[in-house]
């Protein structure tokens, strides 16, 4: 089936460590999203691609890192310069910038 | 940015018709309107969009103001499993973004 599979479902951060969000898609979209989500809020764009080996920065950008090496994936390091890191981040993709976005299932990150 | 107004939360009967208002006095001749709806710990879901016209699919219609600085999301008949939270986007034609807001949560009373 055609879709974007982010991985894992649940994560959990020690203080002081890097951790890494997969997400993956098949559906040959040239863009791909990353978004945070705290309760009862709407979604903040952390970071985008609209083709490989491009990416930048949104609003929240500051704490964490991405790369681009393959059209399909997308990863997202939270490191430990992000103090809040706690919340639900959601992946997407669209064929261009332009176009209707298909989101992931989402990883809930916290932090021990 | 391109802002979007909406209600925090609203309740329809189920099988009734909802109306669900969006305001987005600042959008520009170019900007699309999108609706998205997001369940519980679930990612958003794409329901809708439009530029001027009204709109309709199998998920709902969209009904835009003729000035375009309002529109509305209509769900024919509630059910139980719309309940979700809704929200209205514009996609800025010059830019490269959605900006999401907080949506309108809708229940729906069995």
């Amino acid at each position: 089936d055609g879709g974007i599979t982010q991985s894992p479902k649940y994560l959990f951060r020690k203080e002081g460590q890097n951790v890494t969000l997969s997400c993956e898609q098949n559906l040959n979209h040239d863009a791909m999203y990353w978004y945070r989500q705290d309760p009862g809020q709407g979604l903040r764009l952390i970071y985008y691609s609209q083709i490989v080996n491009d990416f930048q920065k949104g609003d929240i950008a500051e704490g964490y890192s991405v790369s681009r090496e393959k059209k399909e994936s997308f990863p997202l390091t939270v490191t430990s310069a992000q103090k809040n890191p706690t919340a639900f981040y959601l992946c997407a993709s669209s064929m261009t910038t332009q176009n209707i976005q298909y989101f992931g299932a989402g990883t809930r990150l916290s932090v021990l | 940015d391109a802002k979007t107004t909406q209600p925090n939360s609203m309740e329809s009967n189920e099988e009734e018709p909802v109306h669900l208002p969006c305001n987005h006095s600042t959008i520009s001749g170019t900007d699309y309107i999108h609706w998205y709806r997001q369940l519980p710990s679930q990612g958003p879901e794409y329901v809708i969009h439009g530029l001027t016209s009204n709109v309709n699919n199998r998920m709902a219609s969209l009904a835009i103001a003729e000035d375009r600085k309002s529109s509305t999301l209509i769900l024919h008949r509630a059910t139980l499993r719309d309940a979700a939270v809704y929200y209205c986007i514009l996609l800025v034609n010059t830019g490269n973004q959605f900006y999401f807001g907080t949506g309108t949560s809708l229940t729906v009373i069995p």
